[in-house]
């Protein structure tokens, strides 16, 4: 089934330690998103990429890094993770016009 | 992005149309209006998208109204499956340029049996 996969589903991290989320689609989709979503609340963009080789910072950057090496691929790295990045993941994808979007599942982390 | 505004919850009884109202007076010309709904602990799921007609698809109809300052997501059949966070996104469509969503608090759709 085409779609988004994210990995890992749910990781506890240590404070201070790095990570990398991974999200990878199938339906050479140009854009790529990363959001998160704390308890209660709505979604909110870490960083986008509207094509391989480009990125871009959305509302809550900070901490965060990502890359877009090719189409389908689009890591979300925590450098030295701290414990308000406590949160659930989600990678979406979209097309050129950015008419119909597709979610992955979510990765749950947890940094103690 | 035009902002939305949507109650923040609403019950429905099982079988019956569930109506889901988004007011979005400031949508200029060239904004959609999106619906994604998030079932619980799941990735939001696209449901229906419309400029100023009304559209309609195998999962939901969307009506907006003809000043486009406000629109209703009718689930016409509602199930117990449709327990969901509602989200009314207004955004722009740029061929060629993708843009990011922008999701508000939504509106809690809870089914009842």
């Amino acid at each position: 089934t085409a779609g988004i996969t994210q990995a890992p589903t749910s990781q506890i991290l240590a404070a201070g330690r790095s990570m990398t989320l991974r999200c990878t689609q199938d339906m050479r989709h140009n854009a790529m998103y990363w959001y998160r979503q704390d308890l209660g609340l709505g979604l909110r963009l870490i960083h986008y990429s509207n094509t391989a080789g480009t990125t871009g910072k959305g509302e809550v950057p900070d901490g965060y890094s990502v890359s877009r090496a090719n189409t389908d691929d689009f890591p979300l790295t925590l450098a030295s993770a701290v414990p308000s990045q406590t949160s659930v993941y989600f990678c979406a994808s979209s097309d050129s016009g950015g008419r119909g979007y597709t979610f992955g599942s979510g990765t749950r982390l947890t940094v103690v | 992005d035009a902002k939305t505004t949507q109650p923040p919850s609403m019950d429905c009884a099982e079988g019956r149309a569930a109506n889901l109202p988004c007011n979005h007076s400031t949508i200029s010309g060239n904004e959609y209006v999106y619906w994604y709904r998030q079932i619980h602990s799941q990735g939001p799921q696209y449901i229906i998208h419309g400029l100023k007609n009304n559209e309609t698809n195998e999962m939901a109809s969307l009506i907006i109204t003809e000043d486009r300052k406000s629109s209703t997501l009718i689930l016409p059949h509602a199930t117990l499956r449709d327990t969901a966070v509602y989200y009314c996104i207004v955004r722009s469509y740029s061929s060629g340029s993708a843009r990011q969503l922008t999701f508000g608090s939504g509106t809690q759709l809870t089914v009842l049996p």
